[in-house]
């Protein structure tokens, strides 16, 4: 069973919208949250990175939250634009092991 | 930000051949590399770590004989694919850890696509 759980696979959406993605971990002990932006046929990324001590990042119109008691994180896109359509991938660190979710595909349609 | 390139950005070459990709670090010293691939719809796996001046950590699974990491520099390591058949066709990224981040960060190349024909 993977240690980092993305939700949901994919995910359709209409220009302007705005959309939550999850993530759930049991990835112990926990070092550091990421969640990257990869658009096709190119490498990840990074659009926050967030300590045990950090509950929420912003970047733009991406907000990451971290819940570490429930060991959930989110990643909220606000005003979605057609330039957001990418996979986003949460990364779970415990110091130098990283783990990587399977990815959540977002589509962004006019 | 830092960048990772990656050298070349696609390749096509024929089974029973060998290909080299690059990995440079432009404007950190990386002293430590990772090498991934990813197949179509599917997250990044890790092959192998790769440290300067020592040998590369591999996953289990993967063939240390057939993917050849060399870390000859702080701002190089190279992947090679040996005796390359179909099935070695995938997306190449590599990743480099900047040392003087305290959250070690890593920042990853644009990816190599790998065709074997």
């Amino acid at each position: 069973k993977n240690q980092v759980e993305q939700s949901p696979q994919s995910l359709i959406i209409l220009e302007g919208k705005n959309c939550t993605l999850q993530c759930n971990y049991t990835v112990s002990p926990f070092s550091n949250l990421r969640w990257y932006k990869q658009d096709t046929g190119r490498g990840p990324v990074s659009l926050t990175i967030m300590t045990f001590s950090e509950n929420t990042k912003s970047n733009g119109r991406y907000t990451a939250t971290l819940d570490a008691d429930t060991k959930q994180s989110s990643l909220h896109i606000t005003a979605s634009q057609l330039s957001d359509s990418a996979s986003y991938i949460c990364v779970v660190s415990a110091f130098n092991d990283m783990r990587f979710g399977a990815g959540t595909r977002l589509t962004v349609k006019p | 930000g830092a960048v990772v390139s990656q050298h070349p950005s696609w390749v096509i070459c024929k089974s029973g051949t060998s290909v080299k990709i690059e990995c440079r670090s432009l404007d950190f010293q990386a002293t430590t590399m990772f090498w991934y691939r990813q197949f179509p719809k599917q997250s990044l796996m890790l092959m192998a770590t790769s440290n300067e001046g020592s040998k590369a950590t591999y996953e289990q699974g993967v063939e240390k004989d057939k993917f050849l990491i060399n870390h000859a520099s702080l701002t190089l390591s190279t992947l090679t694919v040996t005796s390359a058949h179909p099935e070695d066709s995938s997306f190449y990224i590599c990743s480099a850890r900047d040392p003087n981040r305290v959250t070690y960060e890593q920042y990853f190349g644009p990816g190599t696509r790998l065709t074997v024909t």
